[in-house]
């Protein structure tokens, strides 16, 4: 069955460090991969997606995310964090199901950023 | 463009009672899905549709219905609202699935409380 899976529910990180959030996904076929934001009380905003080709994707807000066919990853980092990267960010997976590709999301990790 | 909509951003109910989330977009999107978010479990999908008149189940239909008969509307109903409904619901469309990679674009959510 297809998974997703956000091993960190909380990342605490200083402004100006670098960020690294984990996604593992369990799926047989080559996947469509997302990344999304939520800041509070807001719906679900992309950042970047992975479908093929180069393997390091650049998306907004100076994020970008490395898939690793071989450990089934798709991380999520950014260089140097700003106090408005506060959020929680969810990992989905693009699978196909019975006549349709599912979007299947990770739990979130909710990301704190110290001033 | 103004993308998802959904009505109302929150409402309280008490046990028993009936009521419709609306959510309706603008961008001709075929596909157009119902989620549910809880803490700690991420967003699970409720029902989907493909186009109008063609639903389906996703992983936690028990306790709601849809019905699809227009490509800009998709109406969720709680028939008799229970505690376990309490939650935030995302409504989130994306083109055909001939649009490789297309990603979900979300409305800005529901808060529903059932007392």
């Amino acid at each position: 069955a297809q998974s997703v899976t956000q091993p960190d529910i909380h990342i605490t990180v200083s402004e100006g460090a670098s960020l690294e959030l984990r996604c593992n996904y369990s799926y047989g076929a080559t996947p469509y991969l997302f990344w999304y934001v939520q800041s509070p009380g807001q719906g679900l905003q992309l950042l970047l997606k992975y479908f093929s080709g180069d393997t390091l994707v650049q998306g907004i807000k100076g994020f970008e995310a490395e898939f690793k066919r071989s450990q089934s990853s798709f991380n999520l980092r950014k260089p140097s964090v700003h106090w408005s990267d506060a959020a929680e960010y969810f990992c989905a997976v693009g699978a196909r199901g019975s006549g349709t590709y599912k979007y299947i999301f990770g739990t979130g990790t909710r990301l704190k950023v110290l001033a | 463009n103004a993308g998802v909509t959904q009505t109302p951003k929150f409402q309280v109910l008490k046990t028993g009672q009936s009521m419709t989330l609306q959510c309706a977009q603008d961008m001709n999107h075929e596909y157009m899905s119902w989620y549910r978010q809880d803490p700690g479990m991420g967003l699970r999908l409720i029902h989907y549709s493909v186009g109008a008149g063609i639903t389906d189940q996703g992983e936690v239909p028990n306790g709601y219905n849809v019905s699809r008969s227009t490509t800009e509307d998709f109406p969720l109903r709680l028939l008799s609202a229970a505690p376990s409904q309490t939650s935030v619901y995302f409504c989130a469309s994306r083109p055909r699935d001939r649009v490789r990679n297309s990603p979900l674009h979300f409305g800005n959510g529901t808060r529903l409380t059932v007392t």
